[in-house]
């Protein structure tokens, strides 16, 4: 069974104060690595998808990474706007859902 | 380009009640996909529907059912609510259905059973 683990639960940053968010993964035949961001009462909203080991993808201060068993969100300078949950999920080869991890809840400070 | 929008946004039930949810998927998507998310919770995939067809279902009792219509947009249907249906729910559309293409949310259905 596909199984997604995020961590930390939670994340508290003092806005300029650069880190990283974890996305543990297992999966038989990865077919995508989604991250989405969720801001309260709304729904995900895309940021990246990871075919394979070794790809990376940027956007503005996000930066996604990809190895064989893990992905990582790295925000560099984060301001307030960036206060959200950040969401991983996979989707495998043999279907067509995806499975999402818990998220990770980051707070940044001004 | 118009996003995935649902209908209603909010919604009160009471338990053994029925309840229909409807999502409009954005233009150009063939494929539907329904989550239920608990709250501090990641979304569950209940099913997915593609191209009118039921293409995948999770780990949800049969009284959790869905249609999708011609023009691809969608409908979930849930038969004797429980308390433990008090969620919100979440349908995404998407290009194509055994696809890499990034499923697109709506903003959800918050659904409370009392």
């Amino acid at each position: 069974e596909d199984q997604v683990t995020q961590s930390p639960e939670a994340l508290r940053l003092q806005e300029g104060e650069s880190s990283s968010l974890n996305c543990s993964y297992t999966v038989s035949g990865l077919r995508g690595l989604f991250w989405y961001r969720q801001d309260p009462g709304k729904g995900p909203e895309f940021l990246f998808t990871l075919y394979s080991a070794g790809e990376e993808k940027e956007k503005e201060r996000l930066k996604a990474t990809l190895t064989k068993k893990e992905s990582f969100l790295h925000i560099t300078a984060p301001k307030p706007e960036d206060s959200a949950t950040y969401l991983c999920a996979v989707q495998a080869f043999a279907n067509s859902k995806l499975t999402f991890g818990k998220g990770i809840t980051l707070s940044v400070r001004p | 380009e118009t996003g995935v929008t649902q209908s209603p946004t909010h919604l009160i039930k009471t338990r053994g009640q029925q309840v229909t949810l409807r999502c409009s998927s954005q233009s150009g998507h063939n494929t539907v996909s329904w989550y239920q998310q608990a709250l501090g919770q990641g979304p569950q995939f209940i099913f997915q529907y593609y191209r009118e067809e039921e293409n995948g279902r999770g780990n949800f009792p049969p009284r959790f059912s869905g249609l999708q219509f011609p023009n691809y947009s969608s409908e979930l249907n849930v038969n004797a609510l429980e308390l433990d249906d008090s969620a919100l729910y979440l349908c995404a559309s998407s290009l194509g259905g055994y696809s890499n293409q990034p499923q697109h949310f709506g903003d959800g259905t918050r659904l409370s059973i009392l």
